[in-house]
């Protein structure tokens, strides 16, 4: 596609409920990141995949998160049992390859009620 | 000391000024860095890859100074629409990923 696409923009949940967020990359690009937001901070690294490997998940917060790629393109970030601590905007990323610049969609706003 | 580290303002200058932004990082092995900005709510777009030599576009100089590990961001002439937030963007230490500092926030007043 054009540009980064992420859906659902926003999400309002309650306590305890999984969520899917769905990331859907610039054609062709090989990495894809997740970052999560909170307001007045940069993006705090979560995971990233090159192809369909998952190549670090360090920044993943604890085992309720989850990430997959599993055709090299579209992914998913999963939360299972969401809590208010999770609620943030949650951004995807890609880029072409290494050392290249990278795109950000519009992000999907969580809120954990 | 944190990967990546940028002062958060907010810095509030006049139209037509020069203003200066700094960022430190601690990964001695990082090759590449970038600018980043961020307008209130929208998602991060990039501004200016920063190289061994620096670089220049525009009213934009960003700069690289590997002896105290820290890059730079230059802007001339100020405009309003400047206003907004500027993030410094490191190789992640050890990995392929990469960190972002917390930004830095520019308000450019009349």
């Amino acid at each position: 596609g054009a540009g980064v696409s992420q859906s659902p923009r926003y999400k309002v949940t309650k306590r305890g409920q999984d969520v899917a967020l769905r990331c859907d990359p610039i054609s062709g690009h090989v990495s894809l990141y997740w970052y999560r937001q909170a307001l007045g901070q940069g993006p705090e690294f979560l995971t990233y995949f090159n192809y369909e490997a998952q190549q670090d998940k360090s920044g993943l917060p604890n085992d309720r998160f989850s990430a997959e790629r599993p055709e090299g393109s579209i992914s998913t970030l999963t939360i299972q049992r969401t809590e208010q601590r999770d609620s943030a905007m949650y951004r995807c990323a890609s880029r072409a390859g290494p050392n290249e610049k990278l795109f950000f969609g519009s992000g999907t706003q969580l809120s954990v009620l | 000391r944190k990967e990546v580290e940028q002062d958060p303002g907010p810095f509030n200058v006049p139209e037509g000024a020069t203003v200066a932004f700094n960022c430190t990082y601690s990964n001695s092995a990082s090759q590449s860095f970038f600018w980043y900005r961020q307008d209130c709510r929208k998602e991060p777009k990039l501004l200016m890859s920063v190289y061994s030599s620096g670089n220049e576009d525009g009213r934009f100089t960003a700069q690289l100074n590997r002896a105290s590990q820290y890059i730079s961001l230059l802007i001339r002439d100020s405009k309003l629409s400047d206003s907004a937030t500027y993030l410094c963007v490191v190789p992640h230490t050890g990995r392929r990923a990469l960190t972002f500092g917390s930004g830095t926030r520019l308000q450019v007043q009349p």
